[in-house]
């Protein structure tokens, strides 16, 4: 069936440095994918999203990558800070257009 | 600019209640979904309604009973709560599909 998962559970960097998160999916189909932020007792939050016509996007310090051959995402994120600590979830449509289908979830903490 | 609010944020109940959920989006979305989150099972879609008065189930409908009557509004309701329904929920709107869900603050409910 279709999934979506995450190929690290948990990711621990120092302040400063860069932070990679990825993802797997499995629905070629899939046209559209989003990253999305939770922080503890929080709603997830959007970060950036890009679609299936395209390879790279930038947003503000954070990058997501799409390799369509191998049916992988990542999240790149520069300079990573304290407040970067949080819950990644990836998220892909694809098919049903209404419906997301999330993933797992990486644990990223950032230390001081 | 309130967004998409939910209430109550906790609320404890036991089982065999009636208990409703409330969810408010300021923004005139079209699309409005309702989703739990477990641990080990990440987000999964129990409803969604592409319009008012229009509503279809989800991933995990079961036990669930949801409305539209207005386009700001979707009320989820558990008819008979039972324990296994204890977990966050959350509600999130947008305007079109595939694209970015904006998601509410969370409703933790526990089952006793």
């Amino acid at each position: 069936g279709e999934s979506v998962g995450l190929h690290l559970p948990t990711l621990s960097v120092q302040e400063g440095d860069n932070s990679i998160i990825n993802c797997a999916y499995s629905n070629s189909a899939s046209d559209y994918f989003i990253w999305y932020k939770q922080e503890s007792g929080k709603g997830p939050q959007f970060i950036i999203d890009i679609r299936s016509n395209m390879d790279k996007r930038q947003g503000q310090r954070v990058t997501v990558l799409l390799n369509k051959t191998v049916k992988h995402l990542s999240l790149q994120i520069a300079a990573t800070q304290p407040g970067d600590s949080a819950v990644y979830f990836c998220a892909e449509s694809g098919g049903s257009n209404y419906k997301l289908t999330f993933g797992k979830g990486t644990l990223l903490t950032v230390n001081p | 600019d309130a967004g998409i609010t939910q209430s109550p944020r906790y609320k404890i109940t036991e089982t065999g209640r009636q208990v409703t959920l409330m969810c408010h989006q300021t923004w005139s979305h079209s699309y409005m979904f309702w989703y739990r989150q477990d641990l080990g099972h990440g987000l999964r879609l129990i409803y969604y309604s592409a319009a008012a008065d229009i509503t279809d189930k989800g991933e995990v409908p079961d036990g669930y009973v949801v409305s539209r009557s207005k386009t700001e509004n979707f009320p989820l309701t558990l008819e008979s709560a039972t324990r296994s329904q204890t977990s966050v929920y959350f509600c999130a709107s947008t305007q079109s599909t595939p694209d970015t869900q904006y998601f509410g603050p969370g409703t933790r409910l526990t089952v006793l």
